[in-house]
């Protein structure tokens, strides 16, 4: 299996510009995950979806934030206008169910730079 | 809020001794507890989780969950270089499933 792939894997942008996350979980899984990890912060759920509808999106930041999951396979998180607050490494997780029973799976990440 | 408290480091143990990494977190109400492991610039990997009071090994891992205190521990026996590493600890609280994870301990391990 392939794993939890993730594009870009970094990305270069200015502030003010709109910037697109993709994911692609795992073939199978029903649950996918969006977090942020940043030194200052650690690690941060930002939003989760089961079987591609919204569960809880208390940890999107603010509105600048939206995710999409428009099928099974493929999730976008998107930050529209970009800040250099939003520096951070964003990283995309599968699982089959939900904790505990089911382990989540982290894609390789998506640093992102807002100059 | 629910909060969770690690070390952040470095712990450093030399080659074939005990690491004990260790976190505290305040929400009596979390139920399932993980640890996870972080290399220098990769994704966190799930080393193992527990649930119930006391311990529970997994080769050379030992988790340790004290309910009571409110703390939760990992023990890597036998460490090697290898080990070396960024350790998260995270908790499972409410009806929807959300992981909160602790800033993370970085473990060094010297030849």
């Amino acid at each position: 299996d392939a794993g939890v792939i993730q594009s870009p894997r970094h990305e270069v942008t200015e502030m003010g510009q709109e910037v697109t996350l993709r994911c692609k979980p795992i073939s199978g899984h029903n649950s996918l995950f969006w977090y942020r990890q940043t030194m200052m912060r650690g690690l941060e759920l930002l939003i989760y979806f089961n079987n591609n509808v919204p569960i809880d999106d208390s940890g999107m930041p603010e509105d600048r934030f939206s995710a999409k999951m428009p099928n099974a396979s493929f999730s976008t998180l998107k930050i529209q206008p970009s800040e250099p607050r939003d520096s951070a490494v964003y990283f995309c997780a599968s699982s089959l169910g939900l904790p505990p029973t089911d382990t989540q799976y982290f894609g390789p990440g998506t640093r992102l730079t807002v100059l | 809020q629910k909060e969770v408290e690690q070390n952040s480091g470095p712990l450093s143990v030399p080659e074939g001794a005990i690491a004990s990494l260790n976190c505290t977190y305040s929400d009596r109400g979390s139920q399932s507890f993980f640890w996870y492991r972080q290399y220098s610039g990769k994704s966190p990997e799930l080393i193992m989780f527990i649930y119930s009071n006391g311990d529970k090994e997994d080769g050379r891992f030992t988790a340790q969950l004290n309910k009571a205190s409110q703390y939760v521990s990992l023990l890597i026996r036998d460490s090697q270089p290898s080990d070396s590493a960024t350790y998260l600890c995270a908790l499972l609280w409410g009806s929807n499933y959300k992981l909160t994870f602790g800033k993370g301990t970085l473990l060094t391990v010297n030849p």
